[in-house]
């Protein structure tokens, strides 16, 4: 079945560094998902790639959706500690949506 | 406010017990989605719905059961047969068909212990 991988695992920073979470599917995906959680909270939605090579941009945050449509990264410039939480990538393929396992940011002030 | 509401927030159980979480939406989303959460995994999908009166299994629908009798509500029973119950359960709604397009709503959750 689709597997959908995300790495690294762990991510620590100190406040002000950058940082990038790779996700990695298996299959072609029509579109990729990315979502925040904060620690015992709730994944909210992000954004939505959906076009090959698709590079989108949400203030420090930058998208992007590879070009055989089988990987995305999500990039962080200048971290704060607000940015805190596990990013999950979300692939969607026949119809079906498979989470990766997520990257969980701290933010060392 | 439009959204998803669980309940109960958190909850205990016995070994043996079954045990139905809520799930209530009024954003008149027509896809709803139930996934298990455990520490340091993804999200796994449970059940989905994508209209009234019809609902699929997920990739772990062992121990569990669902149903959609109305647009709104979702409820998930976890029954005595689920050998692992505890972890954090997740309701989600889209409005988009097919299952993989849209933005996923997901509820605050819902903790589970069986003691």
């Amino acid at each position: 079945g689709q597997q959908v991988m995300q790495i690294p695992q762990y991510q620590h920073v100190q406040e002000g560094e950058d940082f990038t979470t790779y996700c990695n599917s298996s299959t072609t995906l029509s579109n990729i998902q990315w979502y925040k959680q904060r620690p015992g909270g709730h994944p909210v939605f992000l954004i939505q790639l959906v076009k090959s090579g698709e590079v989108k941009k949400q203030k420090r945050l930058t998208f992007q959706f590879g070009e055989a449509k089988k990987n995305s990264s999500l990039h962080i410039t200048a971290t704060q500690t607000t940015d805190v939480g596990t990013y999950f990538c979300s692939g969607g393929s026949n119809y079906k949506l498979t989470f990766g396992k997520g990257t969980l940011l701290t933010v060392n002030p | 406010d439009g959204g998803i509401t669980q309940s109960p927030k958190y909850l205990f159980r016995k070994e043996g017990q079954n045990v139905t979480l809520s799930c209530e939406q009024n954003l008149n989303h027509d896809a709803m989605y139930w996934y298990r959460q455990d520490p340091g995994q993804g999200l796994r999908l449970i059940y989905y719905s994508q209209i009234v009166n019809d609902f699929q299994k997920g990739d772990i629908a062992e121990g569990y059961s669902v149903s959609r009798e109305k647009k709104e509500s979702f409820p998930l029973t976890v029954t005595s047969a689920q050998k692992n119950p505890t972890a954090f359960y997740l309701c989600a709604s889209s409005m988009g068909l097919p299952l993989s397009t849209g933005e996923l709503f997901f509820g605050e959750g819902s903790r589970l212990t069986v003691l």
